[in-house]
């Protein structure tokens, strides 16, 4: 069975500040690995997905199979980044081509100005 | 594009009753997935079809069910409910089941 884990349950930086959000996954076969955000009021959405490799609003998650992370990190953290992070790992366990996202349970980024 | 609209967005039901949430993916999306969010145990797998047919199901009771209908809309069915349903249900539309999930805004289901 899959699992995916984010440590931290809110996470406080400054405006202008590094920020890491760590999330770790179990899984024991090749794994499909994507950060969602949910702003105040606003529907989750997905921020990054790690096939892309792209930098979405600052944000980059490099998957690192030999320590089964996926951790997300921006240089700089805007206010606006404000907002809660879930990591999802998504695994076809139908066969059929259907694919299933096994969330972490969040973590809460807060952005002191 | 009109993204993923799910009605109602607030519900109050009573303990026994049954309760029916609907879903209206993205258009030319044929893949629909069901998820429960609660504050207890997170978001969680409930079910996924694709061209009206069921290709997985999460770990939940039988009362929990879902139908696809030939337009990809998705209904979600909960029967007998029970204190413990309470939570906001999503519903995610993707092209074809992929792992790339849109959500709506969720359906927060209150049982008293």
């Amino acid at each position: 069975a899959q699992r995916v884990t984010q440590p931290e349950k809110l996470l406080s930086v400054f405006k202008g500040a590094p920020v890491e959000l760590k999330c770790n996954y179990s899984y024991s076969g090749s794994p499909e690995l994507f950060w969602y955000v949910q702003y105040s009021r606003q529907r989750l959405q997905l921020l990054l997905r790690h096939i892309s490799r792209e930098s979405i609003k600052g944000f980059t998650a490099d998957l690192n199979k030999g320590e089964t992370s996926f951790h997300l990190k921006k240089p700089f953290a805007q206010e606006e980044d404000s907002a809660m992070y879930y990591c999802a790992l998504g695994a076809d366990h139908s066969g059929a081509g259907s694919y299933q996202l096994t969330f972490g349970k969040g973590t809460k980024l807060s952005v002191i100005p | 594009k009109a993204g993923v609209t799910q009605t109602p967005r607030y519900l109050i039901k009573t303990r026994g009753q049954q309760v029916t949430l609907s879903c209206s993916p993205i258009s030319g999306h044929r893949s629909v997935s069901w998820y429960q969010q609660t504050p207890g145990q997170g978001l969680q797998f409930l079910f996924e079809y694709f061209s009206e047919t069921q290709r997985n199901k999460g770990n939940f009771p039988g009362r929990f069910s879902g139908r696809q209908f030939s337009n990809s809309r998705s209904e979600m069915n909960v029967s007998t409910l029970e204190l413990g349903d309470s939570a906001l249900y999503l519903c995610a539309s993707s092209s074809l089941g992929g792992a790339e999930a849109f959500f709506g805004q969720g359906t927060r289901l209150t049982v008293v």
